[in-house]
């Protein structure tokens, strides 16, 4: 089964800008993986905030965006804002499985 | 308004069998896909299992396949996942999750889980 790679963690300061970045060891992330990207705060459940690489559900905040940079999936974020500190996984699809990355803890300081 | 509600989990033996449930509501339930993740106590996201709208399809992770069966009664709005030959490693919250489509994409929302604890 493959793996998938985040960050294990990184800040941002309030107002900034911070990429969060998504790789596959079987080779470069593409769009055939759909990427997706969740938000987790502590205590509760997952928020899924991207899908399919780029896409948008109404409730996702608007400073999130996800995009495909360097081979990985990327999840930014702009304009940091206190309540954005929480967990951020993303996951690929492989045929009929799906994985999660081990999780990035954005803390915003 | 969607709501998922996890049940089933509990205390098990390890080698024991547990059956979880998940009662979905405010949608057309047989129009969507459905998973299970699990997420072990302090530790990150693992998909569990993902079936189609139909049950034509149904993938599982390594870790579960051949132990685990996910199914639907899309009559009952219901979801399901049979867990045989459980291991301590098992021990997670269980999370209910709705695809955004029929087929087998990704989740859209979310129940708030229940918990299973394998333990002698």
């Amino acid at each position: 089964q493959a793996v998938v790679t985040q960050e294990p963690s990184l800040t941002v300061s309030p107002g900034g800008t911070v990429t969060l970045t998504c790789g596959s060891t079987t080779g470069p992330v593409t769009s055939g993986h759909y990427p997706y990207w969740f938000q987790q705060k502590p205590g509760q459940a997952p928020t899924t905030l991207i899908y399919d690489t780029r896409n948008k559900h109404s409730w996702t905040p608007v400073q999130f965006s996800g995009s495909l940079i360097g081979g990985k999936a990327a999840l930014t974020l702009s304009g940091a804002q206190p309540e954005d500190e929480a967990y951020y996984y993303c996951m690929l699809s492989y045929g009929d499985t799906r994985v999660f990355g081990g999780g990035t803890k954005l803390t915003v300081l | 308004e969607v709501q998922l509600v996890e049940s089933g989990g509990g205390l098990v033996q390890p080698g024991r069998s547990l059956r979880l449930s998940c009662a979905a509501s405010g949608f057309t339930f047989d129009e969507y896909a459905m998973h299970w993740v699990r997420q072990a106590p302090g530790k990150g996201l693992e998909w569990v299992s993902g079936i189609t709208w139909n049950s034509g399809i149904i993938g599982y992770a390594d870790s579960v396949k051949g132990r685990f069966t996910t199914s639907r009664d899309n009559a009952k709005n219901s979801l399901y996942l049979q867990m045989n030959g459980l291991r301590a490693e098992d021990t997670a919250l269980y999370y209910c999750a709705k695809d955004w489509d029929d087929i087998l994409t990704g989740p859209d929302y979310w129940g708030q889980g229940t918990l299973v604890t394998v333990s002698s």
